[in-house]
């Protein structure tokens, strides 16, 4: 059974850059077959997609965070990555990683999927000086 | 890209159904065939009930249903039960490559 982790500082300041990993386990992010998506939610709010990776290929970013944001991904280490810089209260949030199936062609025919099916219980980031 | 927008509340009796709309955009939900949903209570992460407009995954019961009629989707929530209340989130794929989700729906059971 495939288990995420997230894991990160906590707390923050203002202007610096925030980090944060998620673990893989039970299961290897060698595999082609997954992307990977960071989600947060802010207190009392909304979930807001930041972005996705594939285990090989480009990231794709929420245009309001592509500035700011980079996502990348570690297969060796079972690892993704989050770097969210110059952070303000306004990054305050439960940050999420999330998997789920990647498109694949069977013969002639292309099975595309875009959902996430398994979520880790997410780690808190608190800006504040 | 903006939320998809979802009612802030919505409540019914136990044994009753409830429907949960999620209005996007030409360049999203209408446009998409691939509309999750999402349910999450207070305290955990969420959770995917409904994929590509209509599919549940193993596991999820057979009383949530989804559907989608141009930038509009559904989830509809059949034979209401106390377990049900939580926050529903809908998310579209969009033609920027992104996802997008829904604004978020909070269901109480009463």
């Amino acid at each position: 059974q495939l288990r995420l982790q997230e894991s990160g500082p906590g707390m923050v300041k203002p202007s610096e850059t925030l980090s944060l990993t998620c673990t893989v386990s039970g299961g290897s992010m060698r595999t082609t077959n997954y992307h990977w998506n960071w989600i947060r939610q802010s207190p009392g709010k909304g979930l807001e997609w930041i972005g996705r990776i594939y285990s090989s290929g480009s990231p794709h970013y929420n245009p309001s965070l592509e500035r700011r944001a980079v996502i990348s991904v570690d297969t060796s280490q079972g690892q993704l990555s989050l770097r969210l810089k110059s952070v303000t209260a306004a990054d305050t949030a439960l940050y999420y990683c999330a998997q789920g199936p990647r498109d694949f062609w069977s013969g002639l025919r292309h099975y595309d999927f875009h959902y996430m099916d398994v979520w880790g219980d997410g780690t808190t980031v608190t800006v504040s000086s | 890209q903006s939320a998809l927008t979802q009612p802030r509340s919505v409540s019914e009796s136990p044994g009753q159904s409830v429907t949960i709309s999620c209005t996007g955009t030409t360049s999203d939900v209408d446009i998409s065939d691939f509309v999750s949903w999402y349910q999450q209570h207070p305290g955990n992460a969420p959770k995917l009930i409904i994929y590509d407009v209509n599919k549940r995954p193993s596991g999820v019961p057979d009383r949530f249903s989804g559907s989608k009629s141009g930038n509009t989707a559904s989830l509809t929530i059949s034979g209401l039960q106390a377990e049900d209340e939580a926050d529903y989130y809908c998310c579209s794929y969009a033609d920027n490559f992104n996802y997008v989700f829904g604004t978020g729906t909070e269901v109480t059971v009463l």
